[in-house]
This record gives C-alpha cells, sequence and structure tokens, in this order.
C-alpha cells in the first residue's frame, strides 16, 4: 500500500462548479499536511498548508480527518484556471526526516 | 523576493558521462530538499539538508547519487555514470527550519530536466 493515495482522477467538472478531492495517507505518525497544485510541466506551487481544525483561503478549503486519515480539498466556483494536478504531501515525524512524501496527484480539468 | 533556482533547466547527456544539478534556495532558508519526479514514479524525495547537520541521504537510489551543501547554501546534486533511468526532472526545495516540531511549507524551483540517451 501507498503511504500516501490519491484518485489520478481526471475530474472533469463545468466553470463554476464545487470539486472535493481526498487523500488518505498511511501512516498515522503523520504530522504535516500540505496541497500543492502543479501544472503541465511546472515545478509543484503550495497552494495551503492542512491545519488540524480545517483552514479556508479564498475559494480553496482544507480539512483533515486523523482518525480516518484523510486531508480533504474543496475548491468551490471553479474557474479554467484551477485546471491542474492536485498533490497532496504528508511529513511523517517518526522518520526524524522533514522530507514530504507525495500522493501521485488528482487531476482536475475545469470546462467552459 | 527571489524563489528557488535551479540550473541549467535542462540536460541531455550520454549514458556513462557525469552531471551536475545546481540549486540555490530562498536566501535564509537552512533546509534545502531534493526530489526527482519521473513518469510512473510521482515525487520522491533523494537527500535532506539542514544547517550543518549530517545530511539525510537515504532517499537518494544509488551510490552513483551524491549531493553537497556549500556554506549552508548553494547545493549541486552529481549523478556519477548517468543511466536511462536516471532520466527524470531533478526538483529542489527549501524552507526555514521549522520550530516546536512543527515542519513549515516547501517552496520549489522550476526543476531540471534530465534526459539520459
Amino acid at each position: 500500500r501507498k503511504e500516501v493515495e490519491q484518485d489520478p482522477g481526471p475530474f472533469n467538472v463545468p466553470e463554476g462548479a464545487t470539486v472535493a478531492f481526498n487523500c488518505t495517507y498511511s501512516n498515522s505518525a503523520s504530522q504535516s499536511f500540505f496541497w500543492y497544485r502543479q501544472d503541465c510541466r511546472k515545478e509543484p506551487k503550495l497552494l495551503m498548508s492542512v491545519y488540524s481544525s480545517g483552514n479556508e483561503d479564498g475559494r480553496f478549503t482544507a480539512q483533515l480527518n486523523r482518525a480516518s486519515q484523510y486531508i480533504s480539498l474543496l475548491i468551490r466556483d471553479s474557474k479554467l484556471s484551477d485546471s491542474a494536478t492536485y498533490l497532496c504531501a504528508v511529513i511523517v515525524m517518526d522518520t526524524g526526516r522533514r522530507a514530504l512524501t507525495f500522493g501521485s496527484g488528482t487531476r482536475l480539468q475545469v470546462q467552459p | 523576493g527571489a524563489g528557488v533556482s535551479q540550473s541549467p533547466s535542462n540536460k541531455v547527456t550520454e549514458k556513462g558521462k557525469d552531471v551536475e544539478l545546481r540549486c540555490d534556495p530562498i536566501s535564509g532558508h537552512t533546509a534545502l530538499y531534493w526530489y526527482r519526479q519521473s513518469l510512473g514514479q510521482g515525487l520522491e524525495f533523494l537527500i535532506y539538508f539542514q544547517g550543518n547537520s549530517a545530511p539525510d541521504k537515504s532517499g537518494l537510489p544509488s551510490d552513483r547519487f551524491s549531493a553537497e551543501r556549500t556554506g549552508g547554501s548553494v547545493s549541486t546534486l552529481t549523478i556519477q555514470r548517468t543511466q536511462q533511468e536516471d532520466s527524470a526532472v531533478y526538483l529542489c526545495a527549501s524552507s526555514t527550519t521549522s520550530v516546536g516540531g512543527s515542519y513549515n511549507e516547501q517552496f520549489f524551483g522550476p526543476g531540471t530536466r534530465l534526459t539520459v540517451l
């Protein structure tokens, strides 16, 4: 089983739709959680950190469910420019390593 | 301010040659990471530098891979005797030092696309 798993998609949604992605992690010692956005042939760009109480940044809302070991990303009022691959990433505390472990990404295509 | 920079942006080399990839982290960031991204493998960790501590090399795939970080800033990733399976995008990221057990956000450079013929 992969440490971090995501549905690869693609998720095809119309402009203005609300879309949600989940990401599950297998190691309960995972401590820090992030969502990155990656455009084709570009580097990952940090979208938002995910805090225990959940957090919102404009149209984007991130949630953490430690009991079920998943994080989620909700995008409201989708824009064409939201089309990208969304990567979740975790840092596992018990390894002592602060490197990110990434999921394979979920592709989103917002259509006019 | 300036982000993470990497050079070269593209590198094409012949099998068996050595290559050096360079990373300039964000000024003031003490932590530096190397990752690589290849088709079918996703993003995988290679090596991590934190200040003057010994680097975490646990992600390096073979002893042909090495990295150093001079003066706590610029880092060079060296791949000796390159193989075709080394073809990938090599990404560098940096972050500030975490405080109180939390982990700070990592910011990525544009990457070096390595093609081994």
